[in-house]
């Protein structure tokens, strides 16, 4: 099982600033197969990213993914106050449904 | 615009089945370019992918569940179902259904989600 480690676990910035989280693969993710997901209290996971680098439909271009083999980025450049939420990276190359990382927390400081 | 919606009890007894349902509205379920999965997330933990299924039928499931694990489909009701049986307190959790894209030799991100359920394992 491919293992995602997210780091840092809770990130305290402020609006406009620049957020970078990351997440590192136990093993090397085929092609690139990797998506990030936002998650506020109570609400559904939403997909951002997608092939790690792809925006989801309607997502604003302030955020970006990058990243190959075993180490992700996903970077939210100028932080919006909506942006402050979960987020999660999601590996689906090594087996259907694939595995998540354990979050990343984007507080306001 | 599509939606999903979990539905289903909120406390199942230890040893119990647990059951949910997932209404699909905004579009056909019968789609060969998705598959509908199921997820978890116990409190305070990150996700869990359960398993997913494609409207004719075919199934994948995470290994570690796999004893336990059902899901199925009702295309005319344009929904899909779990049911986890022998359920423990390890159990409890917010359970997601969302649609799974189908790439031509794998399964890929999910998107959208439903709401989630939370389900309780309790006597």
């Amino acid at each position: 099982e491919t293992v995602l480690t997210q780091s840092p676990g809770t990130l305290s910035l402020s609006p406009g600033e620049r957020a970078t989280l990351s997440c590192r693969a136990s093993q090397t993710v085929r092609d690139n197969y990797l998506a990030w997901y936002q998650q506020k209290p109570g609400q559904a996971p939403r997909l951002l990213i997608y092939g790690a680098s792809s925006r989801a439909t309607g997502i604003p271009d302030r955020f970006s993914g990058s990243g190959s083999g075993t180490d992700f980025t996903l970077t939210i450049i100028r932080l919006e106050p909506e942006d402050f939420a979960v987020y999660f990276c999601h590996q689906y190359s090594s087996s259907p449904g694939g595995t998540f990382g354990q979050g990343t927390k984007v507080e306001i400081k | 615009q599509l939606q999903l919606q979990e539905s289903g009890p909120g406390v199942v007894k230890p040893s119990e089945t647990l059951s949910l349902t997932c209404s699909v509205s905004g579009a056909s379920i019968s789609t060969n370019r998705y598959y509908w999965g199921w997820i978890r997330q116990p409190p305070g933990k990150g996700l869990e992918w359960i398993g997913s299924i494609h409207s004719s039928g075919s199934t994948h499931y995470n290994p570690s569940l796999k004893s336990r694990v059902t899901i199925s489909v009702d295309t005319s009701k344009n929904q899909f179902s779990l049911q986890l049986r022998s359920v423990t307190a390890a159990d409890t959790a917010l359970y997601y259904c969302a649609r799974q894209r189908r790439e031509l030799l794998y399964l890929a991100w999910f998107d959208p989600w439903g709401q989630g359920a939370l389900v309780t394992v309790s006597s």
